[in-house]
């Protein structure tokens, strides 16, 4: 167990439909990164908060959007779904110590659109 | 071209076997480098970490760099069944708080008992 934990294990879905995804991170890491796992693309970066704010953005699009609260957990929130979104999203937390940063991954949330 | 490409596999070896599983990458920007396992419908566990050319061991595992040839690679040694899973070599940049990885496609390994 990473001590990560995200909610729903699995979501089914209709096109065109918007569905919140929920991350919290291990207690005490600062970061939460996003990551989309499907088949054809594998695991692609989609976007990163620290404290609150956003630090950088993969290849996330423009129907997707992320934020972090002040508890630090975090909310990827996905609209206008399409099938092609159909894929498995991971968060990672992460917290820097003694020069190394880790990444955690959590157990995913399984989409499916139909 | 990838960033990141990782010998597709599916690999298959008898429980005992040396397994080597690798990368090869792109980017000379990349400074840190990572092997994940991911068993079927979970996330990534991180395996071995690791920012410098050389080898760096642990128990079974050995993870070995090459930044000149930006190849990676991963040995398994007196492999398990229970070693069974997709691997995935991953590398970030060093660009601040902002780590985040990039991916090879993973190799599915598994070993026969």
């Amino acid at each position: 167990d990473s001590g990560v934990t995200q909610t729903p294990k699995h979501l089914i879905t209709a096109t065109g439909q918007r569905v919140t995804l929920r991350c919290s991170p291990r207690s005490g890491d600062l970061s939460v990164y996003w990551y989309q796992q499907s088949l054809d693309q594998g695991l692609q970066f989609l976007i990163h908060y620290y404290n609150g704010e956003e630090r950088a953005k993969g290849n996330i699009l423009e129907r997707f959007s992320a934020q972090q609260f002040p508890d630090l957990h975090s909310e990827l929130n996905l609209s206008s779904l399409e099938l092609g979104d159909s894929a498995l999203y991971f968060c990672a937390s992460s917290r820097r110590q003694g020069g190394q940063e880790t990444q955690y991954f959590g157990p995913g949330t399984r989409l499916l659109v139909l | 071209q990838k960033e990141v490409e990782q010998d597709p596999g599916p690999l298959s070896v008898p429980e005992g076997a040396i397994v080597s599983l690798n990368c090869t990458y792109s980017n000379s920007a990349f400074q840190y480098f990572m092997w994940y396992r991911q068993y079927s419908r979970k996330g990534p566990e991180l395996l071995m970490y690791t920012y410098s050319s050389g080898n760096k061991e642990d128990g079974r595992f050995t993870a070995q760099v090459d930044k000149s040839s930006k190849y990676i690679s991963l040995f398994i040694r007196d492999s398990q069944p229970s070693d069974s899973a997709t691997y995935l070599c991953a590398m970030s940049l060093f660009s601040g708080s902002a780590r985040q990885l990039t991916f090879g496609s993973g190799t599915q390994l598994t070993v026969l008992p």
